[in-house]
């Protein structure tokens, strides 16, 4: 099966910065590429699909890029409502594996 | 309103069976992928399989094939996730999510938490 690796595990930046999650697939997966938030005691919410297709009512601020094994979540703006964990997960074919997260903290 | 409602909170005995169910209403429940996902208490996201209602077919995550099973009843747009025989490792959240047009997770239950314990 297609492992999922995301980097960082966690960071810490301050409100304003740009920040950068990159997760890489074990082989090439298109652009089946979802990225999910998930506030801490919340339900998982998509925010990108198609590697870089904002989910309708998703803040600007967050995009995607990337194709085959290699992808990107940018938050251009860190707000202190992105206080979360973030999920890459691929879906071409099953399983439709999740990566293993990166906590965004504010610093 | 599109949505997915899932039963309640479960508090079981290792070797109690389970099942627990999805309810979409709002879009076409029969004609996407729906899924269960696991997330133990402080941890990641665990896909674990999902069914298209309209024919049944299934796909397990092979950490969790033989370990539970997934149904459903398009007559009543329900998915099930069921266990025959718990155990304590059992215990965590767990959230059905269904495809949409966009292909993936699109839309999310609220979870079920299962707790198991003797």
């Amino acid at each position: 099966d297609i492992q999922m690796t995301q980097s960082p595990s966690s960071l810490s930046a301050s409100v304003g910065d740009r920040i950068t999650i990159t997760c890489r697939a074990s082989q090439g997966i298109s652009n089946y590429l979802a990225w999910y938030q998930q506030k801490p005691g919340k339900v998982p919410k998509l925010l990108i699909y198609a590697a870089s297709t904002l989910q309708s009512g998703v803040p600007s601020r967050f995009s995607g890029s990337g194709s085959g094994t290699d992808f990107t979540l940018t938050i251009s703006s860190l707000q202190p409502e992105d206080v979360a964990t973030y999920y890459c997960q691929k879906y071409n074919s099953a399983p439709w594996t999740f990566g293993q997260g990166t906590k965004v903290e504010i610093k | 309103e599109v949505q997915l409602v899932q039963s309640g909170a479960e508090v079981k005995k290792p070797g109690e069976s389970l099942k627990i169910s999805c309810k979409g209403s709002g879009y076409s429940f029969t004609n996407y992928w729906i899924g269960w996902v696991r997330q133990m208490p402080g941890k990641d996201l665990e896909w674990m399989g999902i069914i298209y209602p309209a024919d049944s077919d299934t796909t397990y995550s092979p950490s969790f094939q033989g370990q539970v099973s997934i149904s459903a009843d398009k007559s009543i747009s329900t998915a099930y996730l069921q266990w025959s025989s718990l155990k304590a490792s059992d215990t965590a959240m767990y959230y059905c999510a269904s495809q949409t047009h966009v292909a993936t997770f699109a839309i999310w239950g609220q979870g079920t938490m299962v707790t198991v314990s003797s």
